[in-house]
């Protein structure tokens, strides 16, 4: 069984604070895939970036980053200098390699961003 | 513009009666999806297609149907024998069923039924 916890349920911070969004998965697969996206307060969930298991290098776009290691099942995003746009709830999700697979979200992180 | 679109973005219904979510895309994907969000909480898979004229249960089935008979439209109909229907209602679709496609999504269909 698949398995994805996001164990933080809200997080609040000032503008241009840093901020990190954990992301801890369980499966028992070699090939995964992992995601994460967002939901603005419109409802649309945005796709962000796609992994898979065997890429563990850490990638950066802009002010956000994502930070995957297998050692410890983690999938952790950060974004740098936060704005009040990114105020959102951020879902981290994975899926087996398997077509037909289903996606499982964790339960996401309400993010606020104040001015 | 290629995307998703869920038609109406809000809509009302009295108990006990059946209602119908539209969901059309343009992206020329194979699969789509059907989700369910309740306030404070993670996604939860109602129904999948891989393909036209084909579909799978997924967690969460009971009480709603779907059809695809075209590749564009994947409608969701929410009947009477769902308990508890009142939710926001997320429609998707990927490329391809792989679990390395990732999955694009409409706006939402927000419904409440008294």
């Amino acid at each position: 069984a698949q398995k994805v916890t996001q164990a933080q349920t809200e997080i609040s911070v000032v503008e241009k604070e840093d901020v990190t969004l954990d992301c801890v998965y369980e499966t028992r697969d070699t090939t995964y895939y992992l995601f994460w996206y967002k939901q603005p307060p419109s409802g649309e969930l945005v796709f962000l970036i796609r992994r898979n298991s065997f890429d563990e290098q850490n990638e950066i776009s802009g002010r956000y980053s994502w930070n995957f290691q297998k050692s410890t099942s983690s999938f952790n995003f950060t974004i740098t200098a936060s704005q009040v746009v990114d105020s959102a709830v951020y879902f981290c999700a994975l899926n087996r390699e398997t077509s037909g697979s289903r996606l499982t979200f964790g339960e996401g992180t309400q993010l606020t961003v104040n001015p | 513009d290629g995307g998703i679109t869920q038609s109406p973005k809000y809509l009302f219904r009295k108990e006990g009666q059946n209602v119908t979510l539209s969901c059309e895309q343009n992206l020329n994907h194979d699969a789509m999806y059907w989700y369910r969000q309740d306030p404070g909480q993670g996604l939860r898979l109602i129904y999948y297609s891989q393909i036209v004229n084909d579909f799978q249960k997924g967690d969460i089935a009971e009480g709603y149907s779907v059809s695809r008979e075209k590749k564009e439209s994947f409608p969701l109909t929410v009947t009477s024998a769902q308990k508890n229907p009142t939710a926001f209602y997320l429609c998707a679709s990927s490329g391809g069923a792989g679990g390395g496609y990732e999955q694009y999504f409409g706006p939402g269909t927000r419904l409440t039924v008294t």
